[in-house]
């Protein structure tokens, strides 16, 4: 039963256009929202978060939309650069529980 | 600083042999410690955690085994490899709330 869901596994983007990548989760509940980075033979490095009271976080490059209506998250990266390219990790948190959970991971390619 | 250690990086074992991965934090005391999985097309999978020594919780029925000798020790175990138990293993520490840091995984390989 997949709490996080990121239905895309890969996505290509040009250099310098809009990475979009998208996450859907199940449970109304959760307190935050997460998106982590990972290279091949790395740990998860954290990238931006999203409290569940808010719908908007920009932190530089990165921006996260949330809707909560929907069940909705989605990772703005503008513009994208070739360090980008990596796997990304959507991710929940509950305080309650104090674990994250992740998705699947989208794999982004950036194309020069 | 605080750090978190993982060792090995990569390891092949045969089916039916013992598994032991170690994974250690400096710089912190009475973190949280998180085992995850990274299968082939599974995801970030929580496996197990621990909020203090000799606490351990399971998140998923399997074939392994976690234990906590030491406040910055967590210990993944095996008695007997499955090939399924193939994967990137990683540990990863927090002591606030939301705040992960993980390591750099070890990349184990069932033969």
């Amino acid at each position: 039963d997949q709490q996080v869901k990121q239905n895309s596994p890969s996505l290509s983007v040009q250099e310098g256009r809009i990475s979009i990548l998208n996450c859907d989760y199940t449970n109304s509940m959760f307190d935050y929202f997460l998106w982590y980075k990972k290279y091949p033979a790395e740990g998860p490095t954290f990238l931006i978060s999203i409290s569940s009271i808010k719908d908007k976080n920009e932190d530089g490059r990165f921006t996260v939309f949330l809707n909560k209506s929907a069940k909705h998250l989605s990772l703005h990266i503008v513009p994208s650069q070739p360090g980008d390219s990596a796997v990304y990790f959507c991710a929940v948190y509950m305080n309650r529980d104090d674990k994250i959970i992740f998705g699947k991971g989208t794999r982004l390619h950036i194309l020069p | 600083s605080q750090t978190i250690h993982q060792w090995p990086a990569t390891l092949v074992q045969p089916v039916g042999s013992p598994l032991s991965l170690e994974c250690t934090v400096e710089g912190t005391s009475n973190p949280n410690l998180y085992w995850y999985r990274q299968a082939a097309g599974r995801g970030l999978q929580l496996l197990f955690y621990s909020v203090g020594i000799g606490q351990i919780s399971s998140e998923v029925p399997q074939n392994l085994s976690a234990s906590r000798p030491q406040d910055r020790q967590f210990i993944l175990s095996s008695k007997k490899l499955l090939l399924s138990d193939s994967g990137f293993y990683l540990c990863a520490w927090s002591v606030v709330p939301l705040s992960y840091t993980f390591g750099s995984g070890t990349r184990l390989t069932v033969v």
